[in-house]
């Protein structure tokens, strides 16, 4: 059974758009982390932000900001005032207490900002 | 601080012919982890590494091997390569301590292989 799901493809926006993307991620662990990773065109995985199951706060942090929602089980992600440099497919990670050191990915989601 | 150094970049195989990769991780992590990226399949994880020891392994088939040095530099081979063995692999490295999820993953540009 697929552990994360996020079900945009693709999104295409045009500089400055906000972007959201949607995250819902399945696991009966009660200790987890979640994470976004961003992988430009070079290949590497660019590791964005984190969040463990014990903390629900949403944050701000630069032009990323996130809303992690226990009860839907959803972890999603903005990015405010898209640049061209945005451009990139971005990952929903979920890594488990029963797993260590394995994330189990999504099926990603492309990004394209037009200038 | 140099990042994870993946070697070779790219590389082209046939058909039964085995493959080894090489993974250099950050200086000071000691966990090493390698992930199978394909179109159909996504990003699949292979194995896991610390201080020499495999710790965990995923779904895949035994013609896929690993091990790790003791300078924490890890090489993954496949033998007997089928064409469904084309994919970018992806190295990542950590400190390994702290439980899952303690450590962040950082990743390799990856070696991309080809198998025709």
């Amino acid at each position: 059974a697929q552990k994360v799901t996020q079900a945009q493809t693709e999104i295409s926006v045009v500089e400055k758009e906000d972007v959201t993307l949607d995250c819902v991620y399945e696991t009966r662990d009660t200790t987890y982390y979640l994470f976004w990773y961003k992988q430009p065109p070079s290949g590497e995985l660019v590791f964005l932000i984190r969040r463990n199951s014990f903390d629900e706060q949403n944050e701000i942090s630069g032009r990323y900001s996130w809303n992690f929602q226990k009860s839907t089980s959803s972890f999603n992600f903005t990015i405010t005032a898209s640049q061209v440099v945005d451009s990139a497919v971005y990952f929903c990670a979920l890594s488990e207490g029963s797993n260590d050191y394995k994330l189990s990915f999504g099926a990603g989601t492309t990004v394209t900002v037009r200038a | 601080k140099a990042g994870v150094t993946q070697t070779p970049r790219y590389l082209i195989k046939t058909r039964g012919q085995q493959v080894t990769l090489s993974c250099s991780p950050i200086s000071g992590h000691r966990s090493v982890s390698w992930y199978q990226q394909t179109p159909g399949q996504g990003l699949q994880f292979l194995f896991e590494y610390f201080s020499e020891t495999q710790r965990n392994k995923g779904n895949f088939p035994g013609r896929f091997s690993g091990r790790q040095f003791s300078n924490s530099r890890s090489e993954m081979n496949v033998s007997t390569l089928e064409l469904g063995d084309s994919a970018l692999y992806l190295c990542a490295s950590s400190t390994g301590q702290g439980g899952s999820g303690a450590n962040v993953l950082t990743f390799g540009a990856g070696s991309r292989l080809t198998v025709l």
